[in-house]
């Protein structure tokens, strides 16, 4: 079972928009609607920002969202802040004969 | 709000087991999936395991032969038991709750345990 692939890195100034990319096969996160998206800062847990493709958690800024077309979720900030410098990581069911849950390698967000 | 924490040795011995306990504090445990997830030094996160409350589990078939968790329901724990372990074993251990409804979206976690795996 392959983890999902994401982006090793991507990069934005304050204010911009970003949007990383979540890949993953026909059987598994192509075939349920059950993506999540991770934020992960140095020595912390990893906090939900987004599950099951799309929702928000309460307390998680609108400024993030998240789709899926196809094998592909993306996980979009608007409004870059220092802040959202993190590790960000997406995860999926990995389908009913497959490791229950599957996440990517992770995308590491530098806001310039 | 709902609290987690971690406990254990932060130590094994290679072919030992690894035991974890994880505390759950500020909610019942009734209605969620209790999950383990690992995270190896600068890698990725790693889906070991899952419980419900009820008793049910479902485990990461690479390490299912050697994993076994557990739950208290009246001491509100719940446990990580890893067998055999190697260097490969060495990680970041977090225990998470799921979303209610849900076994795959994880928005309560402990702040995790390094589990180091060494003679």
């Amino acid at each position: 079972q392959s983890a999902l692939t994401q982006p090793a890195s991507v990069s934005g100034s304050p204010g911009q928009s970003i949007t990383i990319s979540c890949t993953g096969t026909s059987s598994d996160l192509g075939n349920y609607d059950l993506v999540s998206w991770y934020q992960q800062r140095p020595a912390k847990a990893p906090k939900l920002i987004i599950y099951e493709v799309y929702k928000r958690p309460s307390g998680i800024s609108n400024r993030f969202s998240g789709s899926k077309s196809g094998n592909v979720a993306s996980l979009t900030i608007m409004g870059l802040q220092a802040e959202d410098e993190a590790d960000y990581f997406c995860c999926s069911f990995g389908g009913s004969n497959n490791i229950h849950v599957i996440f990517g390698g992770g995308t590491k967000l530098t806001v310039l | 709000q709902v609290q987690l924490q971690e406990s254990g040795p932060g130590l094994v011995k290679p072919s030992e087991t690894l035991s974890l306990t994880c505390t759950v504090a500020g909610d019942s445990m009734s209605g969620y999936s209790w999950s383990w997830i690992r995270q190896s030094p600068g890698k990725g996160l790693e889906f070991i395991g899952y419980i419900y409350y009820s008793g049910h589990t479902v485990y990461n078939p690479s390490l299912r032969s050697r994993v076994i968790i557990s739950v208290d329901t009246s001491k509100k724990q719940f446990y990580l038991s890893l067998n055999s372990v190697t260097a490969a074993d060495t990680a970041i251990y977090f225990c998470a709750r799921a979303v209610l409804g849900t076994t795959t979206s994880f928005d309560n976690w402990g702040q995790g345990t390094l589990v180091s795996v060494s003679s």
